[in-house]
């Protein structure tokens, strides 16, 4: 099966940066993904890495480690709008099934 | 590009009755999901479909839960009797192709919320 384990809060103030942590285990892999969920608003897709390193994309940028089935998801420059759910996926090789994290709920202070 | 749509946006119900969501996925896009997301979760997959076939459907509770996608395009999703604990959001995402780097990207509709007294 598949699971993965990504910090319940976060708490950033407005223009600073953040990183939110996702470990996983998965009987097979293709890749992790990363989604935004605003209040009351359906997920909408951020960012995918399928081999290690940074991918970046604006002012996020998300992680891979393969070997330590580890990822994290950079924030930079901070903004209001940025208050959201964050949720890992991953993606595994069984009918490509993709496996959402309980996600993690990011709040920005002014 | 339309997006997912999904219909009813809300639904309430009381136990032990029915109820159907709708979904229509974007055009041309082959892999269709079906997600519950309980307040404070993640999504959890209930059903998968590549065309008008079934994927996975290993977390569908089949006793209670149903679902088809005719002609391979768009999809009802049927829970009856409903019990208290199916008061969720009910998420129809799709993907363009199941396989390579196109099946990440997965495009979310607005969800059903459906609440069971």
């Amino acid at each position: 099966g598949q699971s993965l384990e990504q910090p319940s809060e976060v708490t950033a103030v407005e223009g600073a940066i953040v990183q939110i942590n996702c470990t996983y285990q998965t009987s097979g892999f293709y890749g992790l993904s990363w989604y935004q969920q605003h209040d009351g608003g359906a997920p909408t897709f951020l960012s995918y890495n399928a081999l290690d390193g940074l991918e970046e994309t604006g002012r996020f940028s998300s992680f891979l480690s393969r070997s330590d089935s580890y990822g994290y998801l950079l924030l930079q420059e901070l903004q209001m709008k940025d208050s959201a759910s964050y949720f890992c996926a991953v993606k595994g090789t069984n009918a490509g099934k993709s496996t959402f994290g309980d996600g993690t709920t990011l709040t920005v202070k002014p | 590009e339309a997006g997912v749509a999904q219909s009813p946006r809300y639904k309430i119900i009381e136990k032990r009755q029915s109820v159907a969501f709708w979904c229509n996925p974007i055009s041309g896009h082959a892999t269709l999901y079906w997600y519950q997301q309980i307040l404070g979760q993640g999504p959890k997959l209930l059903i998968q479909f590549q065309n008008n076939g079934v994927v996975d459907d290993s977390q569908l509770p089949k006793d209670r839960f149903s679902a088809e996608r005719l002609k391979g395009v768009d999809s009802t999703l049927k829970i009856q009797p409903a019990k208290l604990e199916d008061s969720a959001v009910y998420l129809c995402a799709s993907s363009l192709v199941f396989s390579g780097p196109g099946a990440n990207v997965l495009t979310f509709g607005a969800g059903s919320r459906l609440t069971v007294l």
